[in-house]
């Protein structure tokens, strides 16, 4: 049971390039989120999505896009990189959008130059 | 707009002090409160408060809630360096979305 992975770990890019973080969870958890956690805060949700093909916007989704085609896949799409997306994400999920206690991925460092 | 604010947002202590972190919330339909222990990796949950006033306990650290006063406080007894991390506290909201609102963090320092 490897719970939530993402992938990758660290990626650094040049502004206007796009890319995909990957995120998978093994639980058969309904609910899966995407967050940004910046220097001295905490996090911030980015999209989430209560089972599959359902998904709708947090509170930052400018500039990123999701789709849920299975229950144990959440890729988070980066469509034209900007310097203010620099962040860390965190991927996470909960057996239901009820129930709160959410499991989080390690985490991917982005940079974008 | 939902709004989690901690206090305070660093603390330096030493070895074997006692210390008391605070959330305190303005949410619509709250659900819940949640405290994440964060060591320079992914947040991991530490509690879930539902109710005032009943102390949930692991080990050194406690938690409580007030849903009165729309606070709760995370205390750690006979700290650790271990104890070392940032510590976030979340609330859950009533929605479609069961979505949870997180504060900036408070960041633990534990000296020798």
């Amino acid at each position: 049971n490897a719970g939530v992975t993402q992938t990758p770990k660290f990626q650094v890019l040049k502004t206007g390039q796009s890319m995909t973080l990957q995120c998978a969870q093994d639980m058969n958890h309904e609910y899966m989120s995407w967050y940004r956690q910046d220097p001295g805060m905490g996090l911030r949700l980015i999209h989430y999505s209560v089972g599959a093909g359902i998904t709708d916007q947090g509170e930052v989704p400018n500039g990123y896009n999701v789709s849920r085609s299975t229950t144990e896949d959440f890729p988070l799409r980066l469509l034209s990189a900007a310097p203010s997306q620099t962040s860390v994400y965190f991927c996470a999920s909960s057996f239901t959008r009820d129930s709160y206690e959410q499991y989080f991925g390690p985490g991917t460092r982005l940079t974008v130059t | 707009e939902d709004k989690v604010v901690q206090s305070p947002l660093s603390l330096v202590v030493h070895e074997g002090d006692t210390v008391t972190l605070n959330c305190s919330y303005e949410v619509t339909n709250f659900r819940s409160l949640l405290w994440y222990k964060q060591e320079k990796k992914a947040p991991t949950f530490l509690f879930m408060l539902t109710s005032s006033g009943i102390e949930k306990k692991s080990g050194r650290l406690s938690s409580i809630l007030d849903k009165k006063e729309l606070f709760s406080i995370l205390n750690i007894t006979a700290t650790q360096t271990g104890d070392s991390a940032v510590y976030l506290c979340a609330v859950g909201v009533n929605t479609n979305a069961g979505k949870s609102t997180f504060g900036d963090g408070t960041t633990l320092t534990v000296k020798p």
